[in-house]
């Protein structure tokens, strides 16, 4: 089967780093999308990741081991704003997303 | 680029009407855009996959007689809940796929109530 498997709840401190991990099972894999989900609003992409290591996008960087089925999204330098809920997305063989429930970041000042 | 807007916003109405979604890519051409479902706490449920000038791919559980995907143009689909009932009470939420990378662009989505 196809499963997502990402922490439920994360806490953190304004102005720290946070890394929210990511392992997955796909039947087939076309890359990794990390999305970010207010509380109320529609998911936003952030990131995708295809080959091995790590990509750079201001704050956020995510980083992808396909051998292992794992991946990490890391939020460096964390605003009140980067609360919600961090959506790790593989894609499988269909060009399918598949989803999990996300993990939910809190911010605490 | 890759804006997504829907339609509308929030909708509440009564038991057994129906209630039309609508999904409109604004700066590009969708030929493939998504239909999800959210309950609140729940991740992204799929119900269908909406290709331009076909039918609908519905994902198994999901009654296609109850909701009618019609994807018209390369910018427009439409989502129709069919004789509604408070447990379909939820968050509908459009996406477009655009990109090299396949990439989904979600719209803000719909908030229905069922009363």
């Amino acid at each position: 089967g196809q499963n997502i498997d990402q922490p439920t709840e994360m806490t953190a401190t304004e102005g720290a780093i946070v890394q929210i991990n990511c392992t997955y099972q796909t039947s087939g894999f076309n890359g990794l999308f990390w999305y970010q989900q207010h509380a109320g609003e529609a998911p936003t992409f952030l990131s995708y990741n295809v080959l091995d290591g790590l990509e750079e996008k201001g704050r956020f960087s995510s980083f992808l081991s396909r051998s292992k089925g794992y991946s990490y999204l890391l939020l460096k330098e964390l605003q009140m704003k980067d609360s919600a809920s961090y959506l790790c997305a593989p894609m499988d063989s269909n060009y399918q997303l598949i989803w999990g429930a996300g993990t939910k970041l809190i911010i605490k000042p | 680029g890759a804006v997504v807007s829907q339609h509308p916003s929030w909708v509440i109405c009564k038991s057994g009407t129906s209630v039309k979604i609508e999904c409109r890519s604004l700066d590009f051409q969708a030929t493939t855009m998504f239909w999800y479902r959210q309950f609140p706490k729940q991740s992204l449920m799929l119900m269908a996959t909406s290709n331009e000038g076909s039918k609908a791919t519905y994902e198994q559980g999901v009654e296609k007689d109850k909701f009618l995907i019609n994807h018209a143009s390369l910018t427009l689909s439409t989502l129709t809940v069919t004789s509604a009932h408070p447990e379909d009470s939820s968050f509908y939420i459009c996406s477009a796929r655009v990109g090299a990378f396949y990439e989904q662009y979600f719209g803000p989505g719909t908030r229905l109530t069922v009363t």
